[in-house]
């Protein structure tokens, strides 16, 4: 699986949009992009994935750079609740395939 | 439904004992998955089961055994406690078919102190 960066910590003001980068510069043409999110002492929950093209579902939205190297995760209006570390993860779309989490980004959404 | 449930919440070990740490999903899920979070650092794969009747290691096997005793249940078990597998313990499922079939579904956790 292709490896990937990101900040180490980022902030953002309650009710304000919050991106999130992420570069993927060896991803191959078969690897999707997913991202989680981890809670304070909570599981990992599933956030969004994609291809290349752009995705939104009702908790965020994914940008996908045309050549694949790079995306962002928005989430439209952050929350307090949405403090938490966001893992980028690239991955082959395929049953059974294991999570290979980095060392994500910590949002602190503030008041 | 109650999604992936793992027991016990909390365990302390003295060095050397053994126990098992239980997991079950109720999606029907075919994918187990078993992960050790340390302190401030992402997860890790410790092994995974991939359908019904396979193990396979993953990240960080060594010190740990599986036994995936049927569709809905994954263990793990720890034969000799080391106070270095000191970690938080998560399970995870995903499925196959339809859309959402690659995403895994996490349990709570199960923060696991070997002394």
């Amino acid at each position: 699986d292709a490896k990937t960066t990101q900040p180490t910590s980022m902030d953002c003001a309650e009710g304000r949009a919050a991106n999130l980068p992420c570069n993927h510069s060896t991803i191959s043409g078969n690897e999707y992009v997913y991202w989680y999110r981890q809670i304070h002492s909570q599981g990992p929950q599933y956030i969004i994935h994609g291809l290349k093209n752009n995705e939104t579902n009702e908790m965020a939205s994914l940008i996908i750079t045309e050549d694949r190297k790079s995306s962002t995760l928005i989430l439209p209006h952050a929350t307090l609740r949405d403090t938490a570390v966001y893992y980028c993860i690239v991955r082959v779309y395929n049953a059974g395939n294991m999570l290979t989490f980095g060392g994500g980004t910590r949002l602190m959404v503030k008041p | 439904n109650a999604g992936v449930t793992q027991t016990p919440k909390f365990q302390v070990l003295k060095t050397g004992q053994s126990m098992t740490l239980q997991c079950a999903q109720d999606m029907n899920h075919n994918s187990m998955y078993w992960y050790r979070q340390d302190p401030g650092m992402g997860l890790r794969l410790i092994y995974y089961s991939a359908s019904e009747g396979t193990t396979d290691k993953g990240e960080v096997p060594n010190g740990y055994n599986v036994s995936r005793l049927n569709k809905r249940e994954f263990s793990l078990r720890l034969e000799s406690a080391a106070p270095s597998q000191t970690s938080v313990y998560f399970c995870a499922s995903s499925g196959t078919g339809g859309p959402f079939y690659n995403e895994q579904f996490f349990g709570p956790g199960t923060r696991l102190t070997v002394l």
